[in-house]
């Protein structure tokens, strides 16, 4: 067990609807890390939040954003879904904003299907 | 071209068997090199990280970056059922700014049979 929890474990939606996927970090840890995982384009970086501020993105599209809370949890928002966006999502967490030995710690994911 | 490339495989192999997982990266800014390993339906599990070129051991698992040819392995050695997985290479570059980006491989999957 990592110490990062993700809620809910699956979500099973239709297409053009709008999800909220939720993230906890492990105790202590400010940065929070959101991956997409499919299986033709396996697991890419999305987005970073660090104590509050986004601090790096990746190839996160327009329909999807993302906050940190004062209580340092995160929600991750998917809104005009489409059927492509059915994957795992994971979030990450560590405790500082960057560094070499900045380990990332992943939650068990949420599963995204879209029909 | 990916940056971070790995063969899918699958990779089947008795119990006990010595296990070389591999990738290969184009980036030569990239530092930072990891192990991770995902069992079917969990989230991954970092399993070996080093920094810059060089061997690490830890019990059964040895990782090595050679980053004049820009390859990284992971070995098993005496490996058994339960290290049946997905295991995924990723790197990260220099940190400037905040930017913690990890760029992962495609993951190997991997079966060890008794």
């Amino acid at each position: 067990d990592s110490g990062v929890t993700q809620t809910p474990k699956h979500l099973i939606t239709a297409t053009g609807q709008r999800v909220t996927l939720r993230c906890s970090p492990r105790s202590g840890d400010l940065s929070v890390y959101w991956y997409q995982q499919s299986l033709d384009q396996g697991l890419q970086f999305l987005i970073q939040y660090y104590n509050g501020e986004e601090r790096a993105k990746g190839n996160i599209l327009e329909r999807f954003s993302a906050q940190q809370f004062p209580d340092l949890h995160s929600e991750l928002n998917l809104s005009s879904l489409e059927l492509g966006d059915s994957a795992l999502y994971f979030c990450a967490s560590s405790y500082g904003l960057a560094g070499g030995s900045n380990e990332q710690f992943f939650g068990p994911g949420t599963r995204l299907t879209v029909l | 071209q990916k940056e971070v490339e790995q063969d899918p495989g699958p990779l089947s192999v008795p119990e006990g068997a010595i296990v070389s997982l591999n990738c290969t990266y184009s980036n030569s800014a990239f530092q930072y090199f990891m192990w991770y390993r995902q069992y079917s339906r969990k989230g991954p599990e970092l399993l070996m990280y080093t920094y810059s070129s060089g061997n690490k051991e830890d019990g059964r698992f040895t990782a090595q970056v050679d980053k004049s040819s820009k390859y990284i392995s992971l070995f098993i050695r005496d490996s058994q059922p339960s290290d049946s997985a997905t295991y995924l290479c990723a790197t990260k570059g220099a940190i400037s700014g905040g930017y913690n980006k990890l760029i992962f491989g495609a993951g190997t999957r991997l079966a060890v049979h008794p």
